[in-house]
C-alpha cells in the first residue's frame, strides 16, 4: 500500500488566502518530513522539511505542522500568490534512507 | 542553486532495445539516486548509489536495470532490454552527504517504450 498519501489531488485557493496541503503516512519509523514544489517539466525542489523532534517549523509564508500521533503533516502557505500555483509533493523518510513521496496535490491560486 | 541535469528530456525507443538515461549530478555530490514516476502515479524510489556501489534498491529495480558512474562522468541508468511497463519519467537526484535535507533532483527524462 501507499506509505505516504495525499488525499486531495487538487486544491484551489483565492489569492491572499491560506493554502493548506495535507499528507498522511503509515510508517511509524519515519522521522523526516518534507514538502517539495514542482512545476510542469521541472525538477521537484525542496521547500521546507522537519525532523520528528519538532512539531512545527516556519519559514516565511510557509509552515509545516507535524502530528506524529496522527501520522499526519501539513503545509500552510499564507498570503497565497499566483506564483504558488504548482504541484506540491509531500515526502517522508527514516534517518537518511530513501524518501518516499506522495502522489502530489495540484494547487491553483486564483487571482 | 545547485543543478542536476538530465539528458535527454524525452526519449522514445522500441520495446526490447537498450536505453541509457544520463544524469549530470552536482559536482561535489557523492550520493546518487534514481526515482521512477509512471503517469498519474507517485515518484517511487528505484536505487541509490555511493562509492561505486548500489547501496539500496527497490523491487522496481528489475534485473534488466543497472547503474554506474564511471569517474567524472554521468551517473547512468541502463535498461536492457526495455519493456512497455518501463515507460515513465525517470528522475535523478544527488546529495553531497546522503542526507535527505540535501537532495537535489533533475527535471526528469520521459521514456516512452513502444
Amino acid at each position: 500500500g501507499q506509505q505516504v498519501k495525499q488525499s486531495s489531488p487538487s486544491l484551489t485557493v483565492q489569492e491572499g488566502g491560506i493554502s493548506i496541503l495535507n499528507c498522511d503516512y503509515e510508517n511509524d519509523m519515519f522521522d523526516y518530513f518534507a514538502w517539495y514544489k514542482k512545476y510542469p517539466d521541472n525538477s521537484p525542489t525542496l521547500l521546507i522539511s522537519v525532523r520528528s523532534n519538532v512539531d512545527k517549523r516556519e519559514d516565511g509564508r510557509l509552515t509545516v505542522f507535524l502530528n506524529k500521533s496522527g501520522k499526519h503533516f501539513s503545509l500552510h502557505i499564507t498570503a497565497s500568490q499566483p506564483e504558488d500555483t504548482a504541484v506540491y509533493l509531500c515526502a517522508a523518510g527514516e534517518g537518511n534512507e530513501k524518501i518516499t513521496f506522495g502522489a502530489g496535490t495540484k494547487l491553483t491560486i486564483k487571482p | 542553486g545547485p543543478k542536476v541535469l538530465q539528458i535527454p528530456s524525452h526519449q522514445i525507443i522500441d520495446m526490447g532495445q537498450m536505453v541509457t538515461l544520463n544524469c549530470d549530478p552536482v559536482s561535489n555530490h557523492l550520493y546518487f539516486y534514481w526515482y521512477k514516476q509512471i503517469l498519474g502515479q507517485q515518484m517511487e524510489f528505484l536505487v541509490n548509489f555511493y562509492n561505486g556501489k548500489v547501496m539500496e534498491k527497490s523491487k522496481l529495480f528489475k534485473d534488466q536495470f543497472s547503474v554506474e558512474r564511471p569517474d567524472g562522468s554521468y551517473f547512468t541508468l541502463k535498461i536492457q532490454p526495455t519493456a512497455l511497463e518501463d515507460s515513465a519519467v525517470y528522475f535523478c537526484a544527488s546529495s553531497p552527504l546522503g542526507s535527505a535535507e540535501t537532495l537535489y533532483f533533475g527535471s526528469g527524462t520521459r521514456l516512452t517504450v513502444l
